[in-house]
C-alpha cells in the first residue's frame, strides 16, 4: 500500500523559513515524479511544485518560484520543500503528491497534508 | 495562464444523477483528472484521463471531456458522496498543473 506522510509543518513567521518533509512506503519512489499541492483554509487546490525521476526536470509555480526549494532523497525515500521568506499567504496545507507513470500530470497518490501558518 | 471554471455548488437529490462541469478553453484537447476531497481529509483521484477510473473508485463515477467542457458524472448519488470535486489539467503552455476551483456537491 503506497503511503505518503507529510511533516515539518508549524507556525512560523513573515520572512521566515519550514522545510516540509514527506516519507514514501509502499512504491519504488525512485521511479516516481513527486509533487507538492497546498490548500489555503477554506479555498482550493494549488499547485506548488514539480520534481521528476533523478530530479532532472523541476517546475514551480510563479507564486512560490525564488522562495521554495522542492528536492528528493531516493536513497530515503523522501520529497522536500524549503520554504523561505514566507508570507502570510502561503498558510495552507501543504500536501505531498505521486505523479503518474504514464504522463506524470495526474496526481494518483496524496499524502494526508501538514498545516503550514504564518503569522506574527 | 490556463484556467478552469467549476460551478461553486451543485446539490442532487439521493439515487439521482450529478453532473459537475469544468469549462476551459478547447479542454477537449487536455486530458482531464477529477479529485473528490471530504471535509478534513486529502484528496482522492477519481477519475483520470477524462474517464478512466482508478481501481476501487465506483462505477457510478463516469467523466467525459469535449470541446470547452468537461463533464464528472456522479450516477444513483449516495449520502457518501457528498464533498468537494476538483477537475485538473496539466497546461503544456506554462508547463504548470492547473486545478478548477472546486465544486461542493450537496446530497440533499
Amino acid at each position: 500500500e503506497v503511503q505518503l506522510v507529510e511533516s515539518g509543518g508549524g507556525l512560523v513567521k513573515p520572512g521566515g523559513s519550514l522545510r516540509l518533509s514527506c516519507a514514501a512506503s509502499g512504491l519504488t519512489f525512485s521511479v516516481y515524479s513527486m509533487n507538492w499541492v497546498r490548500q489555503a483554509p477554506g479555498k482550493g487546490l494549488e499547485w506548488v511544485s514539480f520534481i521528476s525521476r533523478s530530479s532532472t526536470n523541476i517546475y514551480y509555480a510563479d507564486s512560490v518560484k525564488g522562495r521554495f526549494t522542492i528536492s528528493r532523497d531516493d536513497a530515503k525515500n523522501s520529497l522536500y520543500l524549503q520554504m523561505n521568506s514566507l508570507r502570510a499567504e502561503d498558510t495552507a496545507v501543504y500536501y505531498c503528491a505521486r505523479g503518474d507513470r504514464r504522463t506524470v500530470t495526474v496526481f494518483d497518490y496524496w499524502g494526508q497534508g501538514t498545516l503550514v501558518t504564518v503569522s506574527s | 495562464s490556463y484556467v478552469l471554471t467549476q460551478p461553486p455548488s451543485v446539490s442532487v437529490a439521493p439515487g439521482k444523477t450529478a453532473r459537475i462541469t469544468c469549462g476551459g478553453n478547447d479542454i477537449g484537447s487536455k486530458s482531464v483528472h477529477w479529485y473528490q476531497q471530504k471535509p478534513g481529509q486529502a484528496p482522492v483521484l477519481v477519475i483520470y484521463y477524462d474517464s478512466d477510473r482508478p481501481s476501487g473508485i465506483p462505477e457510478r463515477f463516469s467523466g467525459s471531456n469535449s470541446g470547452n467542457t468537461a463533464t464528472l458524472t456522479i450516477s444513483r448519488v449516495e449520502a457518501g458522496d457528498e464533498a468537494d470535486y476538483y477537475c485538473q489539467v496539466w497546461d503544456s503552455n506554462s508547463g504548470h498543473w492547473v486545478f478548477g476551483g472546486g465544486t461542493k456537491l450537496s446530497v440533499l
